[in-house]
């Protein structure tokens, strides 16, 4: 069965303040792994797509990469309007397209 | 391009009573997942149907959960009776096919069973 594990489960930061989220995964096959952010009282929305180890994706003040364990979301100088939940989920080999999310990371960023 | 829209976004209602959620995903997409968010977890897929045929309904509470997605366009869910553990936030999402790639997700709608 597939797994992800997110860590910190909550993070604050000050405006500017560098720092990654972590996820780790277990899955047989790897066909991809999601970042999404979800905003409260919204759906996820969909931020990237990573298929093969050492593969990296970036946009804005955000930046994604992966390894054959774990993926890092790394926030560069981020602002307040990055404070949301980012969730981590991954789709195998048996799975169709099905995602298997994690519980996420809840980020605040303060001024 | 419109997103994929959920109806109502919330809804009360009393342990074992009945309730109904409609999806319309983005036009297109051949692909339409549901999925049940209980607040500080992930989305939990419940169920997904390529056109109108079901993909994988593995993890749907049969006994109480129904789904269906007339014309391989519009779906609905169905909750009957519900249970004190169903409050959750259910969404709906759509990609356009199986062979992977992003999915794009509703808005929810949040499930208060009291």
């Amino acid at each position: 069965e597939d797994q992800v594990t997110q860590s910190p489960e909550a993070l604050r930061l000050q405006e500017g303040e560098s720092s990654s989220l972590n996820c780790s995964y277990t899955v047989s096959g790897l066909r991809g792994l999601f970042w999404y952010r979800q905003d409260p009282g919204k759906g996820p929305e969909f931020l990237f797509t990573l298929y093969s180890a050492g593969e990296e994706k970036e946009k804005e003040r955000l930046k994604a990469t992966l390894t054959k364990k774990e993926s890092f979301l790394h926030i560069t100088a981020p602002k307040p309007e990055d404070s949301a939940t980012y969730l981590c989920a991954v789709t195998g080999q048996g799975g169709g397209n099905k995602l298997t999310f994690g519980t996420g990371t809840q980020l605040k960023v303060e001024l | 391009e419109a997103g994929v829209a959920q109806s109502p976004r919330y809804k009360i209602i009393e342990k074992r009573q009945s309730v109904a959620f409609w999806c319309n995903p983005i036009s297109g997409h051949a692909t339409l997942y549901w999925y049940q968010q209980i607040l500080g977890q992930g989305p939990k897929l419940l169920i997904q149907f390529q056109n109108n045929g079901v993909v994988d309904d593995s993890q749907l509470p049969k006994d109480r959960f129904s789904a269906e997605r007339l014309k391989g366009v519009d779906s609905t869910l169905k909750i009957q009776p519900a249970k004190l553990e169903d409050s959750a936030v259910y969404l709906c999402a759509s990609s356009i096919g199986l062979a992977g790639g992003e999915q794009y997700f509703g808005p929810g709608t949040r499930l208060t069973v009291t």
